[in-house]
């Protein structure tokens, strides 16, 4: 089983404030990355697949960067607001893939005050 | 176009008891995957089944049964609850794409399942 690990695990800030957290994952046998975005009560939505080492994606206020060699990716979020709270999952994607299978990490729950 | 859906949406049960969860997507995707999600421990794959008619183990298998006999059904069963068993439970269908090949996976709503 791989390890798919995310920092932190919670994190309070301010609306306004930028904040950024961590995906690191097995670099070796490595398919693709994927981003989720996860908000109480609902299902999880994609936000990212990435594949290419330096694959830099990015929607409105939210980007993610993505190293393969290394196995780490960020995901950014720019002059956060109230309706970014959520909880962020990444979730790495090996080998062939045939499968389509995705190991998740746990997320990293954002909560933004206003 | 409703995309994932699951039935049903909470269910409680007494330990020992069976029931199926059902998973529908109406989206022609090939792969369709259960899930649990418990706190602090984020998904875990459960089965997974890249085609009609086939099935396989994902990372926490022990006490469930699934079935794929209808490409837009995946059904998750439980012979016998157990208390363990609790969680909420998730499916999601997802597609081969073209270009980078990488597969985006289209959750549905989830199933509340307490087993008491």
């Amino acid at each position: 089983i791989l390890n798919v690990e995310q920092s932190p695990q919670s994190l309070h800030v301010q609306e306004g404030d930028s904040t950024n957290f961590t995906c690191s994952f097995p670099s070796s046998n490595f398919y693709a990355l994927h981003w989720y975005r996860w908000e109480t009560a609902k299902s999880p939505e994609a936000l990212f697949v990435m594949t290419l080492n330096g694959d830099e994606k990015k929607k409105g206020r939210i980007s993610a960067t993505l190293n393969t060699k290394e196995g780490y990716s960020y995901l950014y979020i720019k002059g956060s607001q109230p309706e970014d709270s959520a909880t962020y999952l990444c979730a790495s994607q090996v080998g062939s893939s045939n499968t389509g299978k995705l190991i998740f990490g746990q997320g990293t729950t954002l909560q933004v005050k206003p | 176009n409703a995309g994932v859906t699951q039935t049903p949406k909470f269910r409680v049960l007494k330990t020992g008891q069976s029931m199926t969860l059902l998973c529908a997507q109406d989206m022609n995707h090939e792969y369709m995957y259960w899930y649990r999600q418990d706190p602090g421990m984020g998904l875990r794959l459960i089965h997974y089944s890249v085609g009609e008619g086939t099935t396989a183990k994902g990372e926490v298998p022990d006490g469930y049964n699934v079935s794929r006999l209808k490409k837009q059904n995946f059904l998750l069963g439980l012979e016998s609850a157990a208390p363990s068993q609790t969680s909420v439970y998730f499916c999601a269908s997802s597609t081969r794409t073209s270009g980078e090949g990488a597969d985006t996976q289209y959750f549905g709503p989830g199933t509340r399942l307490t087993v008491l």
